[in-house]
């Protein structure tokens, strides 16, 4: 029930193209869904998070929709740039306690320019 | 805003030697802060949770003896890996919580750890 799945594991995109990243989760105690961008030998850093009162978030071309009812949410990254190559992750906590992060697997976005 | 650091960002270090890494919130008060490890091409393996001024709280399968966590003050972190040996070689990742809002994790740059 911690469980936080990712898919896909790889995703090839053209240059100006859509990206989308997807996350399902079973605990419905999760409260705080953030996502995270990380390049090859650096710290994961904070792209953009959303909570589950509402069902969408954009901010720039990163974009998160969410589905309550069936416990997903989706990254979208419009206009999708070569810089944008990198892993992506998504996590689920409860905003609340400890806040601990469940992690997804990630996934490795590789944009073709 | 919410800036975290890590030092040392690399080190080698020989077999049964301990290394100490730091982690600073450099900006906010970090009222937790967590410490994960990652293989490479892998996902963060979140090793244990500290508070400041109480013990850290360590993840199922993770030697507390090992890996020693000391959570000083507000902006200071360290973890100490005692006795090291080559299957400790990995990438080390702090992680500090209480910048922007309590549930939001801000993540150093992380330490690259190897063990002759």
């Amino acid at each position: 029930q911690q469980q936080v799945k990712q898919s896909p594991q790889s995703l090839i995109v053209q240059k100006g193209g859509i990206s989308i990243i997807n996350c399902a989760y079973e605990n419905t105690a999760f409260d705080y869904f953030p996502w995270y961008q990380q390049f090859p030998g650096k710290g994961p850093a904070l792209l953009i998070a959303i909570r589950p009162d509402v069902s969408e978030k954009k901010e720039g071309r990163f974009t998160i929709s969410f589905n309550k009812s069936a416990k997903q949410f989706s990254l979208h990254i419009m206009d999708s740039q070569p810089g944008d190559s990198a892993t992506y992750f998504c996590a689920a906590s409860r905003a609340s306690g400890t806040y601990k992060y469940i992690f997804g697997t990630g996934t490795r976005l590789k944009v073709l320019a | 805003g919410a800036v975290v650091s890590q030092h040392p960002s690399r080190v080698i270090c020989k077999s049964g030697t301990s290394v100490k890494i730091e982690c600073r919130s450099l900006d906010f008060q970090a009222t937790t802060m967590f410490w994960y490890r990652q293989f490479p091409k892998k996902s963060l393996m979140l090793m244990a949770t500290s508070n400041e001024g109480s013990k850290a709280t360590y993840e199922q399968g993770v030697e507390k003896d090992k890996f020693l966590i000391n959570h000083a003050s507000l902006t200071l972190s360290t973890l100490t890996v005692t006795s090291a040996h080559p299957e400790d070689s990995s990438f080390y990742i702090c992680s500090a919580g209480g910048g922007g809002g309590q549930e939001t994790q801000y993540f150093g740059p992380g330490t690259r750890l190897l063990v002759l």
